[in-house]
């Protein structure tokens, strides 16, 4: 069945330095892909999403590049600080008219050491 | 910043005991999720819900589930008669769907535990 996961289930950098989440996705007709934090204890919290007209989406130290060609996204963290340390999730929506039901991939827990 | 907001946070109750999860989604938004995530899996789809009705569920959504929006602002998940195998974090979430976006936001969760 399609999917969307990620390759890593953990990343420890350090803090200052840029981390990289990446994720693959199988289904092709894919057009809408979104990455959450999740913090232990707490609900999913949205980064950053991007379509797939684009190649490249910026945000607050945060940037998504998508590449179709190989189905395959990644999450990009400047200057990585302790408060992003988290699981990282890229999700799927899949839509339908009255709605769309998000497929999470497994996560990666990003570990910023001091 | 408009939030989605959970009530309770925890609840722990007895086995086959009815438990009902309430959620405020954002003010404007038209779409209404429910997800849960047992410890240490991945988030799970549940059921989603417009137009004051139910437009997809899973596999995992049986008949011991329900789902309503008795006013204006609230979204309830009720569980009939609890399993242990329910014990999860709930989430609800929501989104509005205007101009293509199609990000859902989040609330904090409802921790469930079934003894």
């Amino acid at each position: 069945g399609e999917s969307v996961g990620l390759h890593l289930p953990t990343l420890s950098v350090q803090e200052g330095d840029n981390s990289i989440i990446n994720c693959a996705y199988s289904n092709s007709a894919s057009d809408y892909f979104i990455w959450y934090k999740q913090e232990s204890g707490k609900g999913p919290q949205f980064i950053i999403d991007i379509r797939s007209n684009m190649d490249k989406r910026q945000g607050q130290r945060v940037t998504v590049l998508l590449n179709k060609t190989v189905k395959h996204l990644s999450l990009q963290i400047a200057a990585t600080q302790p408060g992003d340390s988290a699981v990282y999730f890229c999700a799927e929506p899949r839509w339908r008219t009255s709605g769309s039901r998000l497929t999470f991939g497994e996560g990666t827990q990003l570990t910023v050491n001091p | 910043e408009p939030e989605v907001t959970q009530t309770p946070s925890h609840q722990v109750t007895q086995m086959g005991q009815e438990v009902i999860l309430r959620c405020v989604p954002i003010s404007n938004h038209l779409y209404f999720y429910w997800y849960r995530q047992i410890l240490g899996q991945k988030v799970e789809f549940l059921v989603s819900f417009y137009n004051n009705e139910i437009s997809e569920k899973s596999e995992i959504f049986d008949d011991q589930f329900s789902v309503e929006r008795p006013d204006g602002s609230n979204f309830t998940l009720k569980i009939r008669s609890t399993k242990l195998e329910d014990s999860a974090m709930y989430f609800c979430a929501s989104n509005l769907m205007s101009g293509g976006s199609k990000t859902q936001y989040f609330g904090p969760g409802t921790r469930l535990l079934v003894l």
